[in-house]
């Protein structure tokens, strides 16, 4: 199946700052990659996603970009908050919807 | 309400003791999903439904079954449970209709084995 790495497993940010996280994706050709945010106690829930036909999405302070030539994609969040702190995880599907390879997650904490 | 309800979502249980985790849906979606939750290892499939008469084993099916009880039940058996089954369990559920697309997940089991 997909091996989907990602990195880095935590990240510390300073409110204001940009947050990155990068996800890899093996051999495959899954042309469907959302971004989940898992708040403490809770389940994840997307925060945006992108398909193989387009570079980038964004939506407000967050932003995916995907390197299909490359086999990355990465989350971007701009002027952070304190309310971004979670966990992240990158996923990759083939399109059939049976199964969603899921990074092994990013802990972001966003200092005040 | 919660759209998709996880019961219970506490357990702590002993090695052999057969246990099931329920998950119920208010969100009308064909498909549900199990999947289970480990420190450092992400989101991995237990075992997916596409509709009643179907049930698929995922990535790591194996001392776990499953029954589609009905489109809005999907409920998640360990016969004989074990210290390595410890996790943090999620059941997800997606609307087929739209094709591959998001998933709504639960709150979570978290189940204990000792």
């Amino acid at each position: 199946g997909e091996n989907v790495e990602q990195h880095p497993s935590t990240l510390s940010v300073q409110e204001g700052d940009s947050a990155v996280i990068k996800c890899t994706y093996s051999d495959s050709a899954p042309n469907y990659f959302p971004w989940y945010k898992q708040e403490l106690g809770k389940g994840p829930q997307l925060i945006i996603d992108i398909r193989s036909n387009v570079g980038e999405k964004k939506d407000q302070r967050i932003a995916v970009t995907l390197n299909k030539t490359a086999k990355h994609f990465s989350l971007h969040i701009t002027e952070t908050q304190p309310e971004d702190s979670a966990v992240y995880f990158c996923a990759a599907s083939m399109g059939t919807g049976n199964q969603f390879y899921f990074g092994t997650g990013t802990s972001l904490t966003v200092i005040p | 309400d919660a759209d998709v309800t996880q019961t219970p979502r506490n357990r702590i249980t002993k090695t052999g003791k057969r246990i099931m985790l329920e998950c119920s849906q208010t969100k009308g979606h064909d498909r549900m999903y199990w999947y289970r939750q480990d420190p450092g290892l992400g989101l991995r499939l237990i075992y997916y439904s596409f509709d009643v008469k179907d049930i698929n084993k995922g990535e790591i099916s194996d001392g776990y079954s499953v029954s589609r009880q009905a489109q809005a039940k999907f409920s998640l058996s360990l016969e004989s449970a074990i210290p390595n089954q410890t996790a943090l369990y999620f059941c997800a559920t997606s609307d087929g209709a739209r094709g591959v697309g998001e998933l709504f997940f639960g709150e979570g089991s978290r189940l204990t084995v000792l």
